[in-house]
């Protein structure tokens, strides 16, 4: 069975740029949760999807974060302008209802 | 408030030892689910245990059991017979199941160090 697939697994860009993160969810999986590692601010939520729709995006940190499910298979986490306070590890996780969820990899996002 | 506390930043045990990671939690919700995770220095996060509130017994998944103490509201991660692959960064975490919240809240985790 294949995890939670997320790509790139490291991108490295000059402030400004767009940075367009990638993730598929396991299949059959309902939820899709995308999730920032600091070392500062250890791990945070920044939105979820519930059957393809944004339940909660609080935790996206402004506006230039935006992030899409287009369907059950696929979800992109978008960062324009991206700003060197933006470099950290990405995660995309996925579960059925309650279960426990299940992290992809993680993008390691490097900002110069 | 916070949610979840992991108050040891770091641990360390000899190996073949027992060890005990703390965790405590705050929810007014009679109904949650906790849930451990460990992340080794490669960076993936992966499950280890989960404990449901309503659960009477507490969880094991082989070397691991999770101590719950619903009126302490705490839930400590026990590892037994600690191995040098159990170093790693772990995380306790809570899901409120009441409502539609589905997401994850996270301690700030406890660095383990297994000792040869």
């Amino acid at each position: 069975d294949a995890g939670v697939i997320q790509s790139p697994r490291h991108e490295v860009t000059e402030m400004g740029q767009e940075v367009t993160l990638r993730c598929k969810p396991i299949s059959g999986h309902n939820s899709l949760f995308w999730y920032r590692q600091t070392m500062m601010r250890g791990l945070e939520l920044l939105i979820y999807f519930n059957n393809n729709v944004p339940i909660d995006d609080s935790g996206m940190p402004e506006d230039r974060f935006s992030a899409k499910m287009p369907n059950a298979s696929f979800s992109t986490l978008k960062i324009q302008p991206s700003e060197p306070r933006d470099s950290a590890v990405y995660f995309c996780a996925s579960n059925r209802d309650h279960n426990e969820q299940f992290f992809g990899p993680g993008t390691r996002l490097t900002v110069l | 408030a916070q949610k979840i506390t992991q108050t040891q930043p770091g641990m360390f045990v000899q190996e073949k030892e027992a060890v005990t990671l703390d965790c405590t939690y705050d929810t007014s919700d009679q109904s949650y689910g906790l849930f451990w995770y460990k992340q080794p220095s490669s960076g993936e996060m992966i499950f280890l245990i989960y404990q449901g509130s309503y659960d009477e017994q507490n969880a094991t998944e082989g070397r691991y059991s999770l101590n719950f103490q619903k009126a302490r509201k705490s839930a400590n991660l026990v590892i037994s017979a600690s191995q040098l692959g159990d170093s790693a960064m772990y995380f306790c975490a809570m899901r409120e199941l009441s409502g539609s919240a589905r997401q994850l809240t996270f301690g700030s985790g406890t660095q383990l160090t297994v000792l040869p």
